[in-house]
């Protein structure tokens, strides 16, 4: 198994430009998650599913959407990229909600300028 | 309330012995999870406490007291691999999505 993947690991956008993360699990998981992580700042909850077809708001959802079109595949968009949209971006995902454990991919790490 | 207190930082010296304490809230918990960070890479779990006490994993072991409110991860034998940010996260009744904190970085020296 692969597990979480992620594309790209890298980006740069400039300010007003849209672009697509990727993020893809083989473990058949029914929860996915999209985070971001700011230096210093720990891991804040932008969007999840719970299952194809059923999205939901996290903790800081302004500037994002997501779709759930398959249990495996839950793509992040920004629409109109901003500064203060730099970050590291991790998707996760977890067998149910009863799971003790997330699996993360490796990353995304996007610059706004 | 979500608020979840780790150390920023820490040091220690290879082969000794670090306690990273993480503080929460006590209200609705349901849960409390350790996750290693090393630099530039992804979390990875390393324990998960729903009831007290101590579990211990090899060199890892975590420890809860829910009516504290308090948790810390022991790590013994220091390895110079052991240098990562460690994070504390805490699940609330009624979400099954944990809370993380900001986590802590350990540097280990020879």
């Amino acid at each position: 198994n692969a597990g979480v993947t992620q594309t790209p690991k890298f980006r740069i956008l400039k300010i007003g430009q849209s672009m697509t993360l990727q993020c893809t699990q083989d473990m058949n998981h029914n929860y996915m998650y999209w985070y971001r992580q700011d230096p210093g700042m720990g891991l804040k909850l932008i969007y999840y599913s719970v299952g194809a077809g059923i999205t939901d708001k996290g903790e800081v959802p302004n500037g994002y959407n997501v779709s759930r079109s398959t249990t495996e595949d839950f793509p992040l968009r920004l629409e109109l990229a901003a500064p203060s949209q730099t970050s590291v971006y991790f998707c996760a995902s977890s067998y149910s909600e009863l799971a003790n454990e997330q699996f993360f991919g490796p990353g995304t790490r996007l610059t706004v300028l | 309330g979500q608020n979840i207190d780790q150390p920023t930082e820490m040091t220690a010296t290879e082969g000794a012995i670090v306690q990273i304490n993480c503080t929460y809230q006590t209200s609705g918990f349901n849960g409390l999870f350790w996750y290693q960070q090393h630099a530039g890479e992804a979390p990875t779990f390393l324990s998960y406490n729903v009831l007290d006490g101590l579990e211990e994993k090899g060199r890892f072991s975590s420890f809860l007291s829910r009516s504290k409110g308090y948790s810390y991860l022991l790590l013994k034998e220091l390895q110079m691999k052991d240098s990562a940010s460690y994070l504390c996260a805490v699940k609330r009744g009624g979400s099954y999505i944990p809370t993380f904190g900001r986590g802590t970085s350990l540097i280990v020296h020879p």
